[in-house]
């Protein structure tokens, strides 16, 4: 069966500090895409990115990076110098049936990420 | 061009009364998703649906929910004689029938008391 586990609940860390949050996923699809979303304490959901099961190069965006590895089923996230702003829940998620577009999604339970000034 | 829109933002009903979600996908996306947030848990999956046709709703409790995306207008979920624990937020997502990425509204916070 599909699962995505986050093992870390909470995390708390002081501004500036890089923090690396996990995502283990199980799945036997072999075409599949993984996602991670912050939600703010606003509520709403803010999409960072989308991974095809192919492609396992890293991704850098600015402050944001993903490690995405196959062989241990896991697409890490790490925040670089950490700013308060970071401060939410963060969610990844697999798609369930490969099209990334069209399946439906698993998530994770989050982790709560609070960045202290 | 309008993200995927969801209304009301809060909504507040009492038990036994029915609630009336809706969303509105982005212009020419025609799947739409509906996920139910319970509090401190993470999304989970209710139906999905094309225009007129609802394609799985493995994730809908067997009474009470139902959820419709007609011709014309946003899709909507019902939920009939709410109770306690239907309080949560609930989220709609769409997307494009072949290209696009998958957009999450602003969700609806419904709160039975």
């Amino acid at each position: 069966a599909q699962k995505v586990t986050q093992a870390q609940t909470e995390i708390s860390v002081v501004e500036k500090e890089d923090v690396t949050l996990d995502c283990v996923y199980e799945t036997r699809d072999t075409t599949y895409y993984l996602f991670w979303y912050k939600q703010p304490p606003s509520g709403e959901l803010v999409f960072l990115i989308r991974r095809n099961s192919f492609d396992e190069q890293n991704e850098i965006s600015g402050r944001y990076s993903w490690n995405f590895q196959k062989s241990t089923s896991s697409f890490n996230f790490t925040i670089t110098a950490s700013q308060v702003v970071d401060s939410a829940v963060y969610f990844c998620a697999l798609s369930e049936d490969g099209s990334g577009n069209t399946g439906k999604l698993i998530f994770g339970q989050g982790t709560t990420l609070q960045v202290k000034p | 061009n309008a993200g995927v829109m969801q209304n009301p933002r809060h909504l507040v009903r009492r038990r036994g009364q029915e609630a009336r979600l809706r969303c509105s996908p982005m212009k020419g996306h025609s799947h739409v998703y509906w996920y139910r947030q319970l509090p401190e848990e993470g999304l989970k999956f209710m139906v999905y649906l094309q225009k007129e046709n609802i394609i799985d709703e493995s994730g809908m409790p067997k009474e009470r929910f139902s959820a419709e995306f007609p011709k014309e207008g946003p899709s909507i979920l019902r939920i009939q004689q709410v109770v306690r624990g239907d309080s949560a937020a609930y989220f709609c997502a769409s997307s494009h029938s072949g290209g696009d990425g998958y957009t999450f509204g602003s969700g609806t916070r419904l709160t039975v008391v």
